[in-house]
């Protein structure tokens, strides 16, 4: 039981490229949350799956976009990355109790 | 517009004395309170939650104090160990409305030995 994995851990694009990260949980949950972290602001949402095949936004969405592949993996996809998405993001699946359950972070740095 | 405010960045206490971090909130529609831990370099992980029908809850050396009519809840921390020193997360929901946890922005606890 891995609970919830990332890919790539480290990451480091140049202003423009693309690239998709990856998250996904074994523990059979419905819903799925890529944030943000950066100094000072806490954890910023930027997109949710509250079940297989829906998708919302957010706080801050823009430059970004999911997929809820299946109930097990949730994508996070940069279509023209910015020094301002450098950051670490953070993927998480919640249990009924809304307990939310973190993964270990990648950590992006954009040139 | 800052619905979960944990107005105290850091705080720094003595190994074995109590650790109180606060958080306050302003949406009354909140009915469901968690605390997450954060080390460096690693995911949140949870810690304790209340509902907001309960004005406390306890786990071990960690327990939760709500307090409805304030918008305030407290996580206290007795003894505080070394380990603890980390960034803790206060965060809220409306369970009826969606699953989206509102964050606040951290306190980082810092225990001395």
């Amino acid at each position: 039981n891995a609970g919830v994995t990332q890919t790539p851990k480290f990451q480091v694009l140049k202003t423009g490229q693309s690239m998709t990260l990856q998250c996904a949980q074994d523990m059979n949950h419905n819903s799925m949350y890529w944030y943000r972290q950066d100094p000072g602001m806490g954890l910023r949402l930027i997109y949710y799956s509250a079940s297989e095949g829906t998708t919302d936004k957010g706080e801050v969405p823009n430059g970004y976009n999911v997929s809820r592949l299946n109930k097990r993996e949730f994508s996070l996809r940069l279509e023209s990355a910015a020094p301002s998405q450098t950051s670490v993001y953070f993927c998480a699946s919640m249990f009924p109790d809304y307990e939310q359950y973190f993964g270990p972070g990648t950590r992006l740095t954009v040139t | 517009d800052q619905q979960v405010k944990q107005n105290s960045p850091s705080l720094s206490v003595q190994e074995g004395r109590i650790s109180i971090l606060n958080c306050d909130y302003t949406n009354s529609m909140f009915d469901y309170f968690l605390w997450y831990k954060k080390y460096p370099a690693e995911g949140p992980t949870f810690l304790i939650s209340i509902s907001s029908i309960k004005d406390k809850n306890e786990d071990g050396r960690f327990t939760v104090f709500l307090n409805k009519s304030a918008k305030h809840l407290s996580l206290h921390i007795v003894p505080s160990q070394p380990g603890d020193s980390a960034v803790y997360f206060c965060a809220a929901l409306n369970a009826g409305n969606n699953r989206k946890l509102i964050w606040g922005l951290g306190t980082s606890l810092a225990v001395n030995p």
